[in-house]
């Protein structure tokens, strides 16, 4: 099956600053790939999300890059803000439905 | 609508007890999934309907482990009987169809002591 892995498991920035989280994922079959943002007892909150034929995409301060041939993503967001701080999951599937999700990397921003 | 609605919020049961969960769907919605979250494991795709008809039962753990959606608008994940083990954070999501946004209900926080 697919197997997701994140990095860094915590972050730390300065507001203003930027913020890069990356995963790799292992089933080259995998075509949709969505990060999902948790504030603290919350759920999951979709933020942004790409498909295998897109190599990016932006909204706004956040963007979403694909490289399909190494078979890693990213999240960037640019001019952090406090309300960023949450912890943020990438997930993988290859099957539309059947989320595989990274183990989550929690931000914080310093103001 | 108030989005995905899930009951309760939190459970405190002793080991040996019966467990219920309860999920209400986005109106409209005809794919719903229950996940678990833990430190260790993260989140994990349990189960997930189609019209009210189970799809995937792969992820569900054991035997003790049981969901039903009995109409569109309600679904719920039992466990029975509960361990210790089993204390995580459960979220029910739903979406319109597989390859659209999941929308996740705040959770249910199960202890079991």
């Amino acid at each position: 099956g697919e197997n997701v892995e994140q990095h860094p498991s915590t972050l730390s920035v300065q507001e203003g600053d930027s913020a890069v989280i990356k995963c790799t994922y292992s089933d080259s079959a995998s075509n949709y790939f969505p990060w999902y943002k948790q504030e603290l007892g919350k759920g999951p909150q979709l933020i942004i999300d790409i498909r295998s034929n897109v190599g990016e995409k932006k909204d706004q301060r956040i963007a979403v890059t694909l490289n399909k041939t190494a078979k890693h993503f990213s999240l960037h967001i640019t001019e952090t803000q406090p309300e960023d701080s949450a912890v943020y999951f990438c997930a993988a599937s290859e099957s539309n439905y059947k989320l595989t999700f990274g183990k989550g990397t929690l931000l914080t921003v310093n103001p | 609508d108030a989005g995905v609605i899930q009951s309760p919020r939190h459970e405190v049961t002793e080991m040996g007890q019966e467990v219920t969960l309860r999920c209400k769907p986005i109106s409209g919605h005809d794919y719903l999934f229950w996940y678990r979250q833990t430190m260790m494991r993260g989140l994990e795709l349990l189960i997930y309907f189609n019209n009210n008809v189970p799809i995937d039962d792969s992820g569900m753990p054991e035997d003790r482990f049981s969901a039903k959606m009995p109409n569109a608008s309600f679904s719920t994940l039992k466990i029975q009987p509960s361990e210790p083990r089993d204390s995580a954070v459960y979220f029910c999501a739903s979406s319109l169809a597989p390859s659209n946004e999941q929308f996740f209900g705040p959770g249910t926080r199960l202890t079991v002591l």
